[in-house]
Formats: structure tokens, sequence, C-alpha cells
């Protein structure tokens, strides 16, 4: 079955310090995966992807992920954290054969 | 280009009632999917609509259902509430079907059932 994993329900990093949020997967085939933010109140905002190629994938607003698929991790990285970067952050894979599976979160708390 | 849009934001129903969401995807985009957030099961996909055909379900009963017209817009019902179905429904639009393709995201409608 397929299934997303984000270990930890909060990352706490202070302001300037680099972060990473882990997200693990499992799925049969060819994952495609990504990563979304959530702000207060908003929808889901698409940040990056990974389908094939150079693992290491750049984003939006200067964040980046490492695809892994050894580890079968796509953990995701910004070397200077802001404090507007706090927000839920949501990860996804998604394959031929299914559709869309996020995991359940994690949400980031920059502290100025 | 405007983004997703859906409509009413916030709706307040009674268990035993029925509700209907709308959602107007990015122009060109064919693709339309639902997903109910909630805090405890975080998102969880309820159908994929694309040439007013549903291509894809999750695992939601069948008081859940959903239409497309042939413009993309997108209509989701809930026939007789319960409390749990209180969440905040999303919808998404796509390009197309590819499993590859990002999704863009409205801002949701808040569905509280008392």
């Amino acid at each position: 079955a397929q299934s997303v994993a984000q270990p930890e329900d909060q990352v706490n990093v202070a302001e300037g310090n680099p972060l990473t949020v882990k997200c693990t997967y499992s799925v049969s085939g060819n994952p495609y995966l990504f990563w979304y933010v959530q702000y207060p109140n908003r929808g889901l905002q698409f940040l990056l992807k990974y389908i094939t190629g150079d693992n290491l994938v750049k984003g939006s607003y200067g964040f980046e992920a490492e695809f892994n698929k050894s580890q079968t991790s796509f953990h995701l990285k910004k070397p200077s954290a802001l404090v507007s970067d706090s927000a839920l952050y949501f990860c996804a894979v998604s394959s031929g054969t299914y559709k869309y599976i996020f995991g359940t979160g994690t949400r980031l708390k920059v502290l100025a | 280009k405007a983004g997703v849009t859906q409509t009413p934001r916030y709706l307040i129903k009674t268990r035993g009632q029925q509700v209907t969401l709308s959602c107007s995807p990015i122009s060109g985009h064919r693709s339309v999917s639902w997903y109910q957030q909630t805090p405890g099961q975080g998102l969880q996909f309820l159908f994929e609509y694309f040439s007013e055909t549903q291509r894809n379900k999750g695992n939601f009963p069948g008081r859940f259902s959903g239409r497309q017209f042939s413009n993309s817009r997108s209509e989701m019902n809930v026939s007789t509430l319960e409390l749990g179905d209180s969440a905040l429904y999303l919808c998404a639009s796509s390009t197309g079907l590819a499993a590859y393709n990002e999704q863009f995201f409205g801002p949701g409608t808040r569905l509280t059932v008392l």
C-alpha cells in the first residue's frame, strides 16, 4: 500500500538556522513526490516536486528537497529559516496507480 | 490568472441535513480533486473529476458525491450530515490526470455540523 510518513508533528528552529522537515514514503513503482505549505485559513500552496532526474530539487521561497531512493525519503530543507516560513508543511506522493497520498503534516515554527 | 475559488467559505449545518460545495478551477485546468482536511486525519482524498467523469475515488461513504460540469466547475454534495463531517473541504485543480502534475488548491470551505 502507498503511504507517506512525516515523523515530526512540529519542528522548531531559530531564525537564520537551517531547517529540515522529514518525509518518508512507501510506494510501488516510481514515485512522484511533492511538498506543499499551508498558511492559516488558506489552502495548500505547491512548493516543489520530484519527478525524475537530479535528486536535489529546488522550489519556491528558497526551499529545496532531496530525493533519496535507498532511504525512500524526500526531506524538505532550507539553508536559513525565516519567521515567515512558520506554517504547516505537507509531503505527498503520487504514482501511476495511486493519486496523491498526503502525510499528516508538520508544523514548522521559526523563532525570532 | 485567477486561482481556484470555492464557495461558500463557511457553512454551519445540523445533523441530517445535506450540503453542496462549489469549486471553480483555474482557467484551462480540467482536473478537479476534492479533499477533506481534519486535525486528526490530515488530508483525505475524496474524488477526482476530469472531463465530467469521476476518475478516482477515495475511501468515503456514498453520502459523499460530486460532479463536474462542462466548464470544469465542480460541486461536492454531502447528504445526511454527521458530526464527524465537520472539516475543511479543499478543492484542487490541475492541468490533467498525470500523477506528476502539481495541484493548485482553493482556500477551502469550512463545514461545521451541529
